[in-house]
């Protein structure tokens, strides 16, 4: 399978900046997501990179480089409503993704 | 907005009993999928499917799981004889197209095995 490398935990203060990286293999590779999730719910969708660079929407922004096997998720001006897991999510195949195991974002006044 | 819907949100059942989880993929989307999350781990693959029929699955995905897509709204997950390790939430997701299309999830059924 594609090992996708995520660390684990992060605590931040609201309005902070947070940069949460990925690593995966880069064989067969199509494109990286990345969703939230927030306990015991569904990811959602938040963004998606195929080229290499940096894409931006409003607070949060994510950067691809495909000859690394990298990306990373920025989120700025951090809210409480933040704390969640964030996924990255490398995509193979027909569309399969392969999940990291997320990285837990703790949002504190 | 247009959502993935699934039922039930909650399934208990007993070890060797067959299960039905059922999903609504947002209706103008071709391509449909299975996840699966055990508790406190990584989201998982386990089937994709297009076209009626399966264009890729998981080696988790074996004789014991099926799918199915009875008509044109419901797409479904069968479980056969359901084992302890397959208690999980198992998420449906759909996209309008394949590779690199966004996926979108559905809230997911927990399943628990007894």
């Amino acid at each position: 399978g594609q090992n996708i490398d995520q660390p684990t935990e992060m605590t931040a203060t609201e309005g902070a900046i947070v940069q949460i990286n990925c690593t995966y293999q880069t064989s067969g590779f199509n494109g990286l997501f990345w969703y939230q999730q927030h306990a015991g719910e569904a990811p959602t969708f938040l963004s998606y990179n195929v080229l290499d660079g940096l894409e931006e929407k409003g607070r949060f922004s994510s950067f691809l480089s495909r000859s690394k096997g990298y990306s990373y998720l920025l989120l700025k001006e951090l809210q409480m409503k933040d704390s969640a897991s964030y996924l990255c999510a490398a995509n193979y195949g027909n569309n399969r993704l392969a999940f990291g195991k997320g990285n837990q974002v703790v949002v504190i006044p | 907005e247009p959502e993935v819907t699934q039922t039930p949100s909650h399934q208990v059942t007993q070890m060797g009993q067959e299960v039905i989880l059922r999903c609504v993929p947002i209706s103008n989307h071709l391509y449909f999928y299975w996840y699966r999350q055990i508790l406190g781990q990584k989201v998982e693959f386990l089937v994709s499917f297009y076209n009626n029929e399966i264009s890729e699955k998981s080696e988790i995905f074996d004789d014991q799981f099926s799918v199915e897509r009875p008509d044109g709204s419901n797409f479904t997950l069968k479980i056969r004889s359901t084992k302890l390790e397959d208690s999980a939430m198992y998420f449906c997701a759909s996209s309008l197209g394949g590779r690199g299309d966004t996926q979108y999830f559905g809230p997911g059924t927990r399943l628990t095995v007894l």
